[in-house]
């Protein structure tokens, strides 16, 4: 149980353009969902955090205009980047938490390039 | 500051050799701990996870412990076999603050199982 699939598990896009990454809770309702990117030998760094129904919050550093955030479900969550950069070019990785357990179920993660 | 430390930040063992990894963390408020292997291009999957009055968790080959009077987390793996190669990452979690646990991720060990 307590899976979390993302798509696409990879995608290259071009400068300029917007690319739309989504994270699904397969078995479980994820009232928080957490997106994160890594660099390549890098740890997950956090970028939002958002709640089910409202706003994300950011953490410091990230562009909120830029990375927008939905979680319009308790099952699914968005990302896109918009005018996305070479320099964005990352690993996306989200995770939902299991409501009332503080446990974070991680997906597999999205490759983004950025040509 | 809030950090969580990993050592060594590689190491080669040759298949059927054990081997233990190092964590120290400066994290406050503590809740738990845990301890995530991620193979390369995936997301990371749960190991151990050890609350403050937990010393030590097993899951399979993997063993965890924990001092939280020292701050120190340690993961031995016993009878180590090559799909163990992956990064291991140590995770404290800090909170709970503002209705969920914010992860602390530790930058890694690279660990690479030899025949």
């Amino acid at each position: 149980g307590a899976v979390v699939s993302q798509h696409p598990s990879w995608v290259i896009c071009k400068s300029g353009t917007s690319v739309k990454i989504e994270c699904r809770s397969l078995d479980f309702q994820a009232t928080t969902m957490f997106w994160y990117r890594q660099f390549p030998k890098q740890s997950l760094m956090l970028m939002a955090t958002s709640n089910e129904g409202s706003k994300a919050t950011y953490e410091q550093g990230v562009e909120k205009d830029k990375f927008l955030i939905n979680h319009a479900s308790l099952t699914l969550s968005t990302l896109t980047v918009t005018s996305a950069h070479p320099e964005d070019s990352s690993f996306y990785i989200c995770s939902g938490e299991l409501a009332g357990s503080y446990e974070q179920y991680f997906g597999p993660g999205t490759r983004l390039t950025v040509t | 500051k809030n950090q969580v430390e990993q050592s060594p930040q590689s190491l080669i063992i040759l298949e059927g050799k054990n081997c233990t990894l190092q964590c120290n963390y400066t994290v406050s408020p503590f809740s738990n701990l845990r301890w995530y292997k991620q193979d390369t291009g995936r997301g990371p999957v749960s190991l151990t996870i050890m609350t403050f009055s937990e010393n030590t968790k097993s899951n399979g080959r993997y063993t965890a412990t924990l001092d939280a009077d020292t701050k120190q987390s340690s993961l031995h793996i016993t009878a180590s076999q090559l799909s163990d190669s992956a990064s291991y990452i140590c995770v404290v979690s800090q909170g709970p603050a503002g209705g969920y646990n914010k992860l602390i991720f530790g930058a890694g060990t690279r660990l690479a199982v030899h025949p």
